[in-house]
């Protein structure tokens, strides 16, 4: 069965720009959560989505915004992007919105380089 | 959020038991105990996880002390894919999954 798919799999951006990341989640899981990766602050979690609707988000500015489609695939939004955004920004689904009994699958993650 | 403490590094040699050990001494009783492993450039992998007693899977097992404050991993016979930061979690609901620094195991042949 396929995996969680994230595209694209490396990004370079320039300071100021934005940028938007898809991620599509394993088939039937209606639980989707973003996290951001890097060498200073590890993982970190950003938001999750469950049938559309944010159900809890992390400490991060606004700048960073998500949203998730009717079939469950969903995207994130960096604005205005400064050179600490650079990470690696994972994504992972699960049947976890029935409950905490079930376990999250990750992508491999976007590589995000902001110069 | 309730925090977990790991070793930061345990070494162990090819085909031996490990036991990576996790502290949880503010769990809550809602609280699932969830390991992920994270190999070199790659997202977490799921490994297994638990509430009250003790579960095994196809990769691992999860012992769960009995006051739950605390838990192991038990990799039964470590081979070399096995090298990977481990990260032991505490989940609830919500899809928030806080990641501390894990530990790192690294395997000798």
């Amino acid at each position: 069965k396929a995996g969680v798919t994230q595209t694209p799999r490396y990004l370079i951006k320039t300071r100021g720009q934005q940028v938007t990341l898809s991620c599509s989640p394993i088939s039937g899981h209606r639980s989707v959560s973003w996290y951001q990766q890097t060498p200073g602050q590890g993982l970190q979690f950003l938001f999750e989505y469950f049938s559309e609707t944010q159900r809890n988000k992390g400490n991060f500015p606004g700048r960073f915004s998500g949203r998730q489609f009717s079939n469950s695939r969903s995207e994130m939004n960096v604005s205005t992007l400064e050179l600490g955004d650079s990470a690696l920004y994972l994504c992972a689904s699960s049947l976890a919105g029935l409950g905490a009994n079930y376990g999250y699958t990750f992508g491999s993650g976007t590589r995000l380089t902001v110069v | 959020d309730a925090k977990t403490t790991q070793p930061n590094s345990m070494e162990s040699n090819e085909e031996e038991p490990v036991h990576l050990p996790c502290n949880h001494s503010t769990i809550s009783g809602t609280d699932y105990i969830h390991w992920y492993r994270q190999l070199p450039s790659q997202g977490p992998e799921y490994v297994i996880h638990g509430l009250t007693s003790n579960v095994n899977n196809r990769m691992a097992s999860l012992a769960i002390a009995e006051d739950r404050k605390s838990s192991t991993l038990i990799l039964h016979r470590a081979t070399l894919r096995d090298a990977a930061v481990y990260y032991c979690i505490l989940y609830n609901q919500g899809g928030k999954l806080i990641f501390g620094q894990g530990t790192e195991l690294s395997v000798k042949p």
